[in-house]
């Protein structure tokens, strides 16, 4: 099946640094969306980006989606402690008859903000 | 406005009993998603309902598995039969009627088989 590769898998950074994350993929999406997951949790939407080469930014996170549809970054600055979580990127395909509904998920970014 | 909710929020059942997950979209939204999420992975695409029609269910397991989003109620994902192999987080989530593509997730079902 489709696949997003997303990376890193991991990161265990200090507060007030700067993190990027990326997700790739071999095929075209029309849309990406960028996901935060707490434990125990559902995923909450962040960003949703719709043109390719757009940006778009809220409060410390900015995430693009690349000229060649096939990938999307995250990025977060200034991080602080309650940035920890699981990140995901997610791709969607736009069908003929509009929104094909399907998600596809990335593997997830784990997130750890040291104080 | 209150967001995606599923219940219950934790569902044990013993291999072949029959499991109810239930969904109620964000209000003004139509269009409900189940997916499913193992440990340490993503979130896996189940199916795609709007009122009273299945739109994509390709990520539906060929047995056991069925989902139904009536006209009054709740979205239900219904597995019968249970194994082991079927203990996961089960999200719903929604989007509006609108041409919009951004899914609203709830807060998940966390299924274990015994």
């Amino acid at each position: 099946g489709q696949q997003l590769n997303q990376s890193p898998q991991s990161m265990f950074i200090q507060e007030g640094e700067d993190v990027s994350m990326n997700c790739t993929s071999s095929s075209i999406f029309n849309t990406w969306l960028w996901y935060k997951q707490d434990p125990g949790e559902g995923p909450v939407l962040l960003i949703a980006l719709y043109k390719a080469g757009e940006l778009t930014s809220n409060g410390r996170l900015t995430a693009q989606f690349g000229i060649t549809r096939k990938d999307s970054f995250l990025n977060i600055s200034a991080s602080i402690p309650s940035d920890v979580g699981i990140y995901f990127c997610a791709g969607l395909k736009r069908g003929g008859s509009g929104n094909t509904g399907k998600l596809i998920f990335g593997q997830g970014t784990t997130l750890q903000v040291k104080p | 406005n209150a967001g995606v909710m599923q219940n219950p929020r934790h569902l044990v059942r013993r291999r072949g009993q029959e499991a109810r997950l239930r969904c109620s979209p964000m209000k003004g939204h139509s269009h409900v998603y189940w997916y499913r999420q193992l440990p340490e992975e993503g979130l896996k695409f189940m199916v795609y309902l709007q009122k009273e029609n299945i739109i994509d269910e390709s990520g539906m397991p060929k047995e056991r598995f069925s989902a139904e989003f009536p006209k009054e109620g709740p979205s239900i994902l219904r597995i019968q039969q249970v194994v082991r192999g079927d203990s996961a987080a089960y999200f719903c989530a929604s989007s509006p009627q609108l041409d919009t593509y951004e899914q609203y997730f709830g807060p998940g079902t966390r299924l274990t088989v015994t």
